[in-house]
């Protein structure tokens, strides 16, 4: 079954740049998407077909997919940014969300 | 604007059934597939199966076959999801997402409901 991998956790300090990768093979052929949960609540879509971003989003969020990783990129992080963030694709017969990263904001 | 309004919390047995219903309003209900997505305590998302409320049509993860069933009602436009042969492994909280795909689905959440914790202990 398809996989997507996610590193567990990163770090960034307030007003920094943050990365999250996610890897599958062959990722650069279909769409990536990035989601967006804080404890206890449902998850909120903040980058679909690799690049886009939802009207409600803000623009310090954006989204790339190249060389089978895609990467989410939060530029000027703020302390309200600290949650989970799940990569998602579809593989054709099923949607397949990565493990998951934590991003903390110290 | 959309909305997903999923119902309460459930707690179950070893070996039951459970029901979980997710009504939607704010769009044309058969429009949009509906997915659904677990999450147990502590742990990441996982994608269950989707169903086209508008011909009832289904699919699910292949970890779920055969004790996932997805209906529909389109004269409420509610979507139930109903899990068969509990264990404490199915103790999560069930979230329905809508498709973005208008008619054929994208395989992206941009609304979900607000969750349903089902929980299994003997």
């Amino acid at each position: 079954s398809y996989e997507l991998t996610q590193p567990p956790s990163v770090s960034v300090s307030p007003g920094q740049t943050a990365n999250i990768t996610c890897s599958g093979n062959y990722l650069t052929e279909k769409y990536a998407f990035w989601y967006q949960q804080k404890s206890g609540q449902s998850p909120v879509l903040v980058i679909f077909q690799d690049t886009k971003r939802p009207s409600k989003i803000p623009a310090r969020f954006s989204g790339s997919n190249s060389g089978n990783t895609a990467t989410l990129t939060i530029i000027g992080t703020q302390a309200m940014d600290e949650a989970d963030y799940y990569c998602q694709a579809w593989d054709f017969t099923s949607v397949v969300f990565g493990g998951g990263t934590r991003l903390t904001v110290l | 604007q959309v909305q997903l309004v999923q119902s309460g919390s459930e707690v179950k047995k070893p070996g039951a059934s459970v029901k979980v219903s997710c009504k939607a309003s704010g769009y044309i209900f058969t429009n949009y597939y509906m997915h659904w997505v677990r999450q147990a305590p502590g742990k990441g998302l996982e994608w269950m199966g989707k169903i086209n409320p508008s011909g009832g049509s289904t699919s699910f993860a292949q970890k779920f076959q055969g004790r996932l069933t997805l209906t529909r009602d389109t004269s409420t436009s509610t979507v139930h999801m109903e899990m068969s042969s509990l264990t404490s492994d199915d103790t999560a909280v069930y979230f329905c997402a809508r498709d973005e795909g208008i008619a054929v689905a994208k395989h992206y959440f941009d609304n979900w409901g607000q969750g349903t914790q089902v929980s299994v202990s003997s």
